[in-house]
């Protein structure tokens, strides 16, 4: 089964509001957790490392008060689009490191559409 | 030059034969190496990881890897329509770099009957 829980799948949006996007390693803690965002036909790009109990760390470019994450519990991560725009709609992806093994593991993804 | 390059493809092989995947990184300090698998519309699915130098065999999968080249490859045998989704390489880019992968643009395999 999955290791890592991502919701919702997907959401449609009105422009200017917020979502938020969670993501949960399901059977082992995960003091890091990364937010990838993927438009279509390109790679991930990594947006985000989340660390439990400390701000996260943002890539160049992804603007912290518009994406706010918040890593709370060893096990759950999210991540919230504030005033949202139609070009932050966009497939977002998280991502836990499990320590066993030192294997990255993804969430199923969430497909943000701001109309 | 970006950090993790790929050819985008597609690349199209015949159902049963092998299927070769390429990949080159830029900095050499990278210790470890990654394959996913990413079907439409999905989220990445690791295929295989490797860390030393030479072949690791699992199932139909072989990654390779050549850190003097700064080269890693995946070949699938016995390609199955199954197998038919684009592929990521991702890097672990510099010593005591962490956790944080960098991805390459992905390779679109398609596999036909």
């Amino acid at each position: 089964g999955a290791v890592v829980s991502q919701h919702p799948s997907w959401v449609i949006c009105k422009s200017g509001t917020s979502v938020k996007i969670e993501c949960r390693s399901l059977d082992f803690q995960a003091t890091t957790m990364f937010w990838y965002r993927q438009f279509p036909k390109q790679s991930l790009m990594l947006m985000a490392t989340s660390n439990e109990g400390s701000k996260a760390t943002y890539e160049q470019g992804v603007e912290k008060d518009k994406f706010l994450i918040n890593h709370a519990s060893l096990t759950l991560s999210t991540l919230t689009v504030t005033s949202a725009h139609p070009e932050d709609s966009s497939f977002y992806i998280c991502s836990a490191f499990r320590p066993a093994g030192e294997k990255l593991f993804f969430g199923s993804g969430t497909q943000l559409s701001v109309l | 030059q970006k950090e993790v390059e790929q050819n985008s493809g597609p690349l199209s092989v015949p159902e049963g034969a092998i299927a070769s995947l390429n990949c080159t990184y830029s900095d050499r300090g990278s210790q470890s190496f990654f394959w996913y698998r990413q079907y439409s519309g999905k989220s990445p699915e690791l295929i295989m990881f490797i860390y030393s130098n030479g072949d690791k065999e699992d199932g139909r999968f072989t990654a390779q890897l050549n850190k003097a080249s700064q080269y890693v490859s995946l070949l699938i045998r016995d390609s199955q329509p199954s197998d038919s989704a684009t592929y990521l390489c991702a890097v672990n880019i510099g010593a005591g770099g962490g956790n944080k992968l960098t991805f390459g643009t992905g390779t679109q395999l398609k596999v036909e009957l």
